[in-house]
């Protein structure tokens, strides 16, 4: 059984940074890719990027790119989603999801979800 | 960008009744890569559709999916109080993956 866990809520001030983690069990890691979701509250889905592990390949959603970096540890299977410069905009809960290729092409549906990090970034 | 505009906002029907949901496409998306998501409160969402009509694991047959180019649907043939939630289109054919607003059905 594929589990995400991912890290606990956090409050932040604004223009300061956050990382929320993601760790993978009970399936192959390495395999797949990792995308990164958010949702602002009472708001609905918005893809924020995707990271494939084994190649490090990077997909930034370009309103995130400059501010978003991910990054993945295969060794722990975890990973990493890094939002700087961060604003009241920002607070929303955030989701890792497990990215599978569709029939070997190079995109990815989601098919597993963490439970979610709610970020609050307020002064 | 891809834009997903889904329909109704909110759709009001009893349990044992046929809910037809919409996601319409800002440009032409392969059948391959729509999917569909439901979500409760205070919960992930979680897979029920991927290639337009193909169930995830574990989802029951009264889900169905249609559609191709720029227009989808989403039917549950005779609703069951669980399945009264948020549902969302997703493309992930190009990037970025973009999600519909998301339809809310609801108990009438």
């Amino acid at each position: 059984q594929v589990q995400l866990v991912q890290s606990g809520a956090e409050v932040k001030k604004p223009g300061s940074s956050v990382r929320v983690s993601c760790k993978a069990s009970g399936g192959t890691f390495f395999s797949f890719s990792v995308h990164w979701v958010r949702q602002a509250p009472g708001q609905g889905l918005e893809w924020m990027g995707g990271i494939i592990p084994f190649s490090v390949t990077t997909d930034y959603a370009r309103r995130f790119q400059g501010r978003l970096t991910l990054s993945a540890d295969d060794s722990s299977a975890t990973a990493y989603m890094d939002l700087s410069s961060l604003r009241s905009e920002d607070t929303a809960v955030y989701y890792c999801a497990r990215g599978v290729p569709f029939a070997y092409s190079g995109n990815y549906y989601f098919d597993y979800w963490g439970q979610g990090s709610l970020v609050t970034v307020s002064s | 960008e891809n834009v997903l505009t889904q329909s109704p906002d909110t759709l009001s029907l009893s349990p044992g009744e046929r809910a037809t949901l919409f996601c319409r496409a800002s440009q032409s998306v392969s059948s391959d890569y729509l999917a569909w998501f439901q979500q409760k409160p205070g919960q992930a969402p979680r897979l029920l559709i991927i290639g337009t009509s193909s169930r995830a694991t574990g989802i029951p047959d009264r889900f169905s999916g249609s559609g191709s180019g720029t227009d989808f649907t989403l039917t549950i043939s005779r609703l069951e109080p669980v399945d009264f939630a948020v549902y969302y289109c997703q493309q992930y054919g190009s990037s970025p993956y973009t999600f519909g607003q998301g339809t809310k059905l609801e108990i009438k």
